[in-house]
C-alpha cells in the first residue's frame, strides 16, 4: 500500500515570499503521478500541479513548481511570490499508473498555509 | 476537464432519516467516480469507487449498506446515507475521473441532528 507524508502540519509566508511544502511517500511501483491539491475555504478541489513519475524534468505551473527527487521519493511544493489568495489547505496525493479504473489517489493529511499581508 | 457539481450542498436530517447526495459530471462521460468524507480539519477519506453500471468498490471499513451508491449513468451517481446518525455529520466530496487527474465536485455538508 502507498503511504504519503506531509510533516508540516501548518505554514506561513508573507505576501510576495516564497514558500516549500514538503512530501514524501513510499511505493513499490515504479510507474504512477504525484499532484498537489489545494483547498480553499471554499472546500472545493482544486489542483495546482501534476508530475508523471517517467518524466525527469520538474513540473512548473506558472508560480508554482515541485521538486521531484524521485530516488529520495520526495515531492516538494514551491510557491513563488506567494499571494493573499495561496492561503489554503495544501495536499499532496499519489496515484498509481495501474491502467483501468483503478484510479485511487492516496492523500497526505495536508498542510494548512497562511499567506499573511 | 470536467466540471462536477454536487446537490445538495447543504442538508440537514433528523436521525433515523435517509438522504440521498448526487454528484453530477457536467461536461464529461465519467465510467468511474469516487465517494470521499471529510472531517474537519481532515484529509479526504475515499469512501468508495462508483464505475457506471456496475457495483461501487468500497473502501476497508465503510458500510456498504449504510452508504448505498449508484452510478446509473454516465453523468450521475448518487450516494444515500441510510438511517443516518449523528456521526455521519461530515462533508462528503465526489470526484470524477477524466483524463489524467480526478475532478472535483464543491462537497455536500451534511449535518444529523
Amino acid at each position: 500500500a502507498q503511504t504519503v507524508t506531509q510533516s508540516q502540519p501548518e505554514m506561513s509566508v508573507q505576501e510576495a515570499e516564497t514558500v516549500t511544502l514538503s512530501c514524501t511517500y513510499d511505493t513499490s511501483e515504479n510507474n504512477y503521478y504525484l499532484f498537489w491539491y489545494k483547498q480553499p475555504p471554499s472546500r472545493q478541489m482544486i489542483l495546482v500541479i501534476r508530475q508523471e513519475a517517467y518524466k525527469q524534468q520538474n513540473a512548473t505551473e506558472n508560480r508554482f513548481s515541485v521538486n521531484f527527487q524521485k530516488a529520495a521519493k520526495s515531492f516538494s511544493l514551491k510557491i513563488s511570490d506567494s499571494q493573499l489568495g495561496d492561503t489554503a489547505m495544501y495536499f499532496c496525493a499519489f496515484m498509481k499508473h495501474s491502467g483501468g479504473s483503478n484510479y485511487k489517489l492516496t492523500f497526505g493529511k495536508g498542510t494548512l498555509l497562511t499567506v499573511n499581508p | 476537464g470536467a466540471v462536477v457539481s454536487q446537490h445538495p450542498s447543504r442538508v440537514i436530517c433528523k436521525s433515523g432519516t435517509s438522504v440521498k447526495i448526487e454528484c453530477r459530471s457536467l461536461d464529461f462521460q465519467a465510467t468511474t467516480m469516487f465517494w470521499y468524507r471529510q472531517f474537519p480539519k481532515q484529509s479526504l477519506m475515499l469512501m468508495a469507487t462508483s464505475n457506471e453500471g456496475s457495483k461501487a468498490t468500497y473502501e476497508q471499513g465503510v458500510e456498504k449498506d449504510k452508504f448505498l451508491i449508484n452510478h446509473a449513468s454516465l453523468t450521475l451517481s448518487t450516494l444515500t446515507v441510510t438511517s443516518a446518525h449523528p456521526e455521519d455529520s461530515s462533508f462528503y466530496i465526489c470526484s470524477v475521473w477524466g483524463p489524467y487527474e480526478q475532478y472535483f465536485g464543491p462537497g455536500t455538508r451534511l449535518t444529523v441532528t
